[in-house]
């Protein structure tokens, strides 16, 4: 079985302001990790994710995502954000072999002017 | 393409109503989901369907039930409505359940209220 921790609920920033949004996991065999955004009223869509290879992994929006093995982290960040960041976050993971994507409870990040 | 399709995007109920959530999906995959989403929680697993003819509880199944009506179809049914079933409803796909590197793909949701 697997778990997610979101370990802040809510994330203000001014514009232009650096961001870093946490997600720790708990897992018993190797992961797949995903990071999901969700923009008011929509549904949620994919934001950047990790399966093998290079640790840091990056979105065409920016955004960059860092596995940590040994922490169990897989943290998002961006250096520069934008009034059009405000949506929701949510971390999620899933076996690489079985078992269901497992969300986290999700980050506000609301950018202000 | 259209994607992950779910009817109808609002719905309010009285308590003690039925009512069917629809979802369809166009991407000829294999495994479909149903969450709700309430706030502070997450989203949280109602039920899943692995394959077409096979499906499964999740973490929160009490009072739904669902069906896959064929590959491209999966419907949540609520027997009889109650307030704490008040939520946002998801309907998502995946190629397959377990080691789904493609991730899922959700559609734009159900707001339900039940008064």
């Amino acid at each position: 079985a697997q778990s997610v921790t979101q370990l802040d609920s809510q994330v203000p920033v001014f514009e232009e302001a650096p961001v870093e949004l946490r997600c720790n996991y708990s897992s018993s065999v190797s992961v797949y990790l995903f990071w999901y955004v969700q923009y008011p009223n929509q549904g949620l869509q994919l934001l950047l994710k990790y399966l093998s290879g290079s640790t840091l992994v990056e979105s065409i929006n920016g955004f960059e995502a860092e596995f940590n093995k040994s922490q169990t982290s897989f943290h998002l960040r961006k250096p520069s954000v934008h009034i059009s960041d405000t949506a929701e976050y949510f971390c999620a993971v899933s076996g690489i072999s079985y078992g269901k994507l497992t969300f986290g409870q999700g980050t506000i990040l609301t950018v202000h002017p | 393409n259209a994607g992950v399709t779910q009817t109808p995007k609002f719905q309010v109920l009285k308590t003690g109503q039925s009512m069917t959530l629809q979802c369809a999906q166009d991407m000829n995959h294999n495994s479909m989901y149903w969450y709700r989403q309430d706030p502070g929680m997450g989203l949280r697993l109602i039920y899943y369907s692995a394959s077409e003819g096979t499906t499964d509880k999740g973490e929160v199944p009490n009072g739904y039930n669902v069906s896959r009506l064929n590959k491209r179809e999966f419907s949540l049914r609520l027997e009889s409505a109650a307030p704490s079933q008040t939520s946002v409803y998801f309907c998502a796909s995946s190629l397959r359940t377990g080691g789904e590197s493609y991730g899922y793909t959700f559609g734009s949701g159900t707001r339900l209220t039940v008064v």
